[in-house]
């Protein structure tokens, strides 16, 4: 059973410039998150997706867009790099239900220089 | 708003001996609380969780973790420590609230070294 896949694991783009991250979420899982996750620092919650909509959002600016397919599998779009949007970029899936009581499945990331 | 703070940026432990690792949290409602663990280059694992029940947690790799309503903490602790437990680990809360959603919100991280 394969976990939470992301791709690429690595890149690295210029200032100005526009990046796509991609995740495929557990198997069985509907809801994806995604998470900033600066040097030294704990992880930021981005947004979240569910059924095709942004479900949640956090504190990111318009730059931060995402997607997700029918099939579950997401898309993070960050525009206009800046150099402190440089961090590792970690997807992570979950199953809907109310209340909500299960754990997050995290990939192993996506990192990010920007130059 | 929710919010987790990790008092401790570094924990150095012998090895055989216990290791703690400190958080408390602040959430307007009743808590969900995670620890999850990160190694190098690598994406978060989940440790353990804290919903509803016992207020003594046991999880993965011997961990366990101590829910106090009263002094809102939730540490992390290991009877017995490994050098292979040496990581950066993350202490997580959401709030039960509907309106808080599935969002975690994530503490600074406390990094693990256990010196052979």
């Amino acid at each position: 059973d394969a976990g939470v896949t992301q791709s690429p694991t690595h890149l690295i783009k210029t200032r100005g410039q526009q990046v796509t991250l991609r995740c495929s979420p557990k198997s069985g899982h509907d809801t994806v998150s995604w998470y900033q996750q600066a040097l030294g620092q704990g992880p930021q919650f981005i947004f979240q997706y569910y059924e095709e909509e942004e479900r949640q959002r956090g504190n990111f600016p318009d730059r931060f867009s995402g997607h997700q397919f029918p099939n579950y599998s997401s898309e993070l779009n960050v525009n206009a790099l800046l150099l402190g949007d440089s961090a590792l970029y970690l997807c992570a899936s979950s199953l809907d239900s109310t209340p909500f009581v299960g754990e997050l499945f995290f990939g192993e990331g996506s990192r990010l220089t920007v130059l | 708003a929710q919010s987790v703070a990790q008092p401790e940026d570094q924990v150095n432990v012998a090895e055989g001996n216990p290791l703690t690792v400190k958080c408390t949290y602040s959430v307007s409602g009743n808590p969900y609380l995670f620890w999850y663990v990160q190694y190098p280059n690598r994406g978060l694992q989940f440790l353990l969780k804290y919903i509803t029940g016992d207020n003594l947690v046991k999880g993965s790799y011997g961990f366990e973790a101590e829910f106090n309503k009263s002094q809102t903490s939730f540490h992390l602790k290991k009877p017995s420590a490994l050098v292979s437990d040496s990581a950066l680990y993350f202490c997580a809360v959401r709030d039960i609230v509907k309106a808080a959603g599935n969002k975690l919100t994530f503490g600074g991280g406390t990094r693990v070294l256990v010196k052979p």
